[in-house]
């Protein structure tokens, strides 16, 4: 299974909601990841997580909280975000380690905030 | 951190021509990888070169690695309107943990 998943696909919400992102994966990765992508821009990394910690934080506002429950689901947590926070956001997952591990994207969540 | 170029930004073929993609980095890099994205879709992983100077293909898709490590180049032979979408090259830092994409190359395929 080469299979990463994500929900909710499509999420609107005001200012001051309170709303999470989910991503999971069962291919045994160890690194997992948040990336933010605007239309016709790259991805931008947000978090990596590897052996389920935090290891990079991409100076990443915290109205952004990430969560890494096991080594299967990754969440991201939403709080007070702003209309620039609008955007796809894509989970991966990859081998951990110096190794050219390639990433395996989910279908991503496309945020829109009010 | 070392960041990569991708030249061109958009590229319009035909149906049936060629298509090349140049990624160019000012630092040496330990590996290049190459992924896909369609409109409205997310990243896909196409193939990586780890070595100075590999050459792979894949079907119609030829991947070079430059001989200095700091240089890479995608080339579809006939391209088809299955191909359209926004390639990027990326690469994964010495220290494992972070990937950096370039700034892509969009093709479009007009039939």
């Amino acid at each position: 299974d080469t299979e990463v998943t994500q929900t909710p696909k499509h999420l609107v919400m005001g200012m001051t909601n309170k709303k999470s992102l989910k991503c999971e994966q069962h291919m045994g990765h160890r690194a997992m990841y948040w990336y933010k992508q605007k239309a016709k821009k790259p991805p931008e990394l947000m978090f990596v997580y590897s052996y389920e910690k935090l290891s990079i934080n991409e100076s990443v506002p915290s109205r952004f909280s990430p969560e890494c429950p096991n080594s299967s689901l990754l969440n991201l947590h939403l709080h007070a975000l702003q209309p620039e926070d609008s955007a796809l956001y894509l989970c991966a997952s990859s081998q951990p380690g110096i190794g050219a591990y390639e990433q395996y994207f989910g279908p991503g969540t496309r945020l829109t905030v009010t | 951190g070392q960041q990569v170029m991708q030249i061109p930004q958009y590229q319009h073929v035909q149906e049936g021509e060629d298509f090349t993609t140049y990624c160019n980095s000012s630092t040496t890099l330990s590996n290049i990888q190459w992924y896909k994205q369609r409109p409205g879709g997310h990243p896909v992983f196409l193939i990586q070169l780890v070595k100075s100077g590999e050459v792979k293909k894949q079907k119609r898709l030829t991947f070079q690695f430059g001989e200095a490590k700091k240089n890479s180049s995608l080339h579809i032979t006939a391209t088809q309107t299955t191909d359209v979408g926004t390639y990027f090259c990326a690469y994964r830092d010495n220290y494992g943990q972070n990937f950096v994409f370039g700034p892509g190359t969009r093709l479009s395929v007009l039939p």
